[in-house]
Parts: structure tokens; sequence; C-alpha cells
């Protein structure tokens, strides 16, 4: 009973550096997200999917990218880190009736680019 | 665009007492969901209610119940009987289409 599965944990980058963050959900889920969370600002929608082979862009896509190879895995890239990028980032999935089902998220990666 | 705004940035409860989080939101949509999170200290997104906004009845889970005001735009959430296990940062999250727009949280202590 998984869930929605974020790989990895913690991670510590340089600036220039570059990586990705996996996320896994079991629950067939056809929308995914992924978000960042900064002190005194909330989470924040970075990049979504609603299906497989489908991104979008949410409130604060730069410096991000994404894809969805399979339904079940959402991954976010950083290219070429910088340390305004240092901030917990969390993912989440939803059905696709999204409006009448709460997002399911992951326990959360925090990233630290020095 | 949708805001979320939260405007206690941080409260304190006694043990055992009702406290109040303020949740007030901007939209011109009318179709639309709200939502109040939970996180902990071990990062974890817990959704402890949800609020359909063409519903009148107010959502209620257990300790937790809503106040829905939807001409005022405000969403509070009450927490009844406060225990230590509510110590925790709130989001509150207004949901319309396919996303989610969250306020900048409140965290609340409660003390023994």
């Amino acid at each position: 009973n998984a869930g929605v599965t974020q790989t990895p944990k913690f991670r510590v980058l340089k600036t220039g550096q570059s990586m990705t963050l996996l996320c896994a959900q079991d629950m067939n889920h056809e929308y995914m997200y992924w978000y960042r969370q900064d002190p005194g600002m909330g989470l924040r929608l970075i990049h979504y999917s609603v299906g497989e082979g489908t991104t979008a862009k949410g409130e604060v896509p730069d410096g991000y990218n994404v894809s969805r190879l399979k339904k079940q895995n959402f991954l976010l890239g950083l290219e070429s880190a910088a340390p305004s990028q240092t901030s917990v980032y969390f993912c989440a999935s939803s059905p696709l009736d999204r409006m009448s089902q709460p997002q399911h998220f992951g326990d959360g990666t925090r990233l630290s680019i020095l | 665009a949708q805001t979320v705004t939260q405007s206690q940035p941080e409260m304190s409860v006694q043990e055992a007492e009702t406290v109040t989080l303020s949740c007030t939101y901007d939209t011109s949509e009318n179709n639309y969901y709200l939502f109040w999170y939970k996180q902990p200290p071990s990062r974890q997104m817990i959704l402890v209610i949800r609020q359909e906004a063409y519903k009148q009845q107010n959502a209620t889970e257990n300790r937790f119940s809503v106040n829905f005001q939807k001409a005022a735009k405000s969403f509070s959430l009450k927490i009844s009987d406060s225990q230590l296990g509510d110590t925790a940062m709130y989001f509150c999250a207004f949901g319309y289409g396919n996303k989610l727009v969250f306020g900048a949280g409140t965290i609340l202590r409660v003390k023994s």
C-alpha cells in the first residue's frame, strides 16, 4: 500500500549540477503534479500531467523539465541547478475526476543547492 | 487568478481547548472545492477536511469542522478538544479544474 513514493528523500547538489527526482504512484491515477514548498509561501505548482505522455506548466516552471513516459511515473529534472532551487519538492497524484477527489502526496524530497 | 490568504502565520492553543484557523480566497469560479491539509514535522501532507462549494452545509470530520461562507469567500477551520498531535502546519487550499492553489500556511502549536 505504497501510494506515492518519491526518490530520493534528501539530496545536496552543487550549482550547475543536474539531477532527476522520481515520483511513482501505484493507484492508477491519471493526474500527477510536482510542487515546491518554500518558507512562508505554501506549495506552488511547478508542472503537472493529465495523462501518460502529456505535461503542462504550472505556476513556477522555469528551470525545471518533466516527463511522463509511463502512467505511474512522473520525473522532475533540474538541468543546471541554482541556489534558488533549494526547496522541498512534493509529488502528488489524483484520479481522473480530480475535483471530487483529493490529491495524494508523497513524503517530499529536501533538495539543497550549494 | 485564484489566491488563498491565511492571515495567521502562527497560533497556539492549550490542550483540550478549541482553536479556529482563518482562510480567505479570491476567485471568479463558481464550481470549486476547498481543502485543509495538515503537515506535521514528518513533512507528510495529510488531508484534514474537504468542502464542495455547491454545498451549503459545513463539512465536519470528528473534531474538525469548517465554517464556509461562500459570499464572503471565507473558509475557516475549527479544531475542538485540541490534542498534542494536532501540532503542525495547516494549509488551506482552493481546488478548481485540475489544480490546487495553497495558502502560505499557519503553524499551530498545542501546549500541554
